[in-house]
């Protein structure tokens, strides 16, 4: 299976700030990446797909770039309803699905 | 509006079964692709089952091979989740999703399984 590393585990941030969340696959998924966010109790939200495709209903201050194995999540101005856990996740037609272990963004 | 509703979970032995459900309403059911997917505080999110549009094409982690088994009623709109032998390291939140952009673009809000003695 494709191995998903994130990074930071934790990142701690302001209102206002920009931040960014480093995803690597373990092998190419070309742009097959996708990020999720996350509050504690509710189910896991799709923000970007294809690497760098909004989903309709989120904020233009998320983006993502990157394929191949390199990819990044940036909030820019993050705002009070951001604090939550961030997931990249890769779907790799040809490899199961696997996640990586979470971002959680807090308040400084 | 997209809605994915899961029952079914609870606390079951080591051994028993459970069969969650998924009651999906706000699109056209028969036209997607359906996963279970679940999360564990130790093992973070896992992907567990796939079924096609029509049920005949259907994907397992290997963990659960042989034990879970996914279906689905189009008429009904509705997704199962058949889960026997269950063992500890099964407990999970288990979520219903839907497959969109050929990954999880819509999820339930959970039903918690629990295996224990």
């Amino acid at each position: 299976d494709i191995q998903v590393t994130q990074s930071p585990s934790t990142l701690s941030a302001s209102v206002g700030d920009s931040v960014t969340i480093t995803c690597r696959t373990s092998q190419s998924v070309s742009s097959w990446l996708a990020w999720f966010q996350q509050k504690p109790g509710k189910a896991p939200k799709l923000l970007i797909y294809l690497a760098s495709n909004l989903e309709s209903g989120v904020p233009s201050r998320f983006s993502g770039s990157g394929s191949g194995t390199e990819f990044t999540l940036t909030i820019s101005s993050l705002q009070p309803d951001d604090f939550a856990t961030y997931y990249c996740q890769q779907y790799n037609a040809y490899s199961p699905w696997t996640f990586g272990q979470g971002t959680k963004v807090e308040i400084k | 509006e997209v809605q994915l509703v899961e029952s079914g979970g609870g606390l079951v032995q080591p051994g028993g079964s459970l069969r969650l459900s998924c009651a999906a309403s706000g699109f056209t059911f028969s036209n997607h692709w359906m996963i279970w997917v679940r999360q564990a505080p130790e093992r973070g999110l896992e992907w567990v089952a796939t079924s096609n549009q029509d049920g005949r094409e259907r994907f397992y982690m290997d963990s659960v091979k042989g034990r879970f088994s996914i279906s689905r009623d189009n008429a009904k709109n509705a997704l199962w989740l058949q889960m026997n032998s269950l063992r500890a390291e099964d407990t999970a939140v288990y979520y219903c999703v839907r497959v969109g952009h050929l990954t999880a673009d819509s999820w339930g809000q959970g039903t918690l399984v629990t295996v224990s003695s």
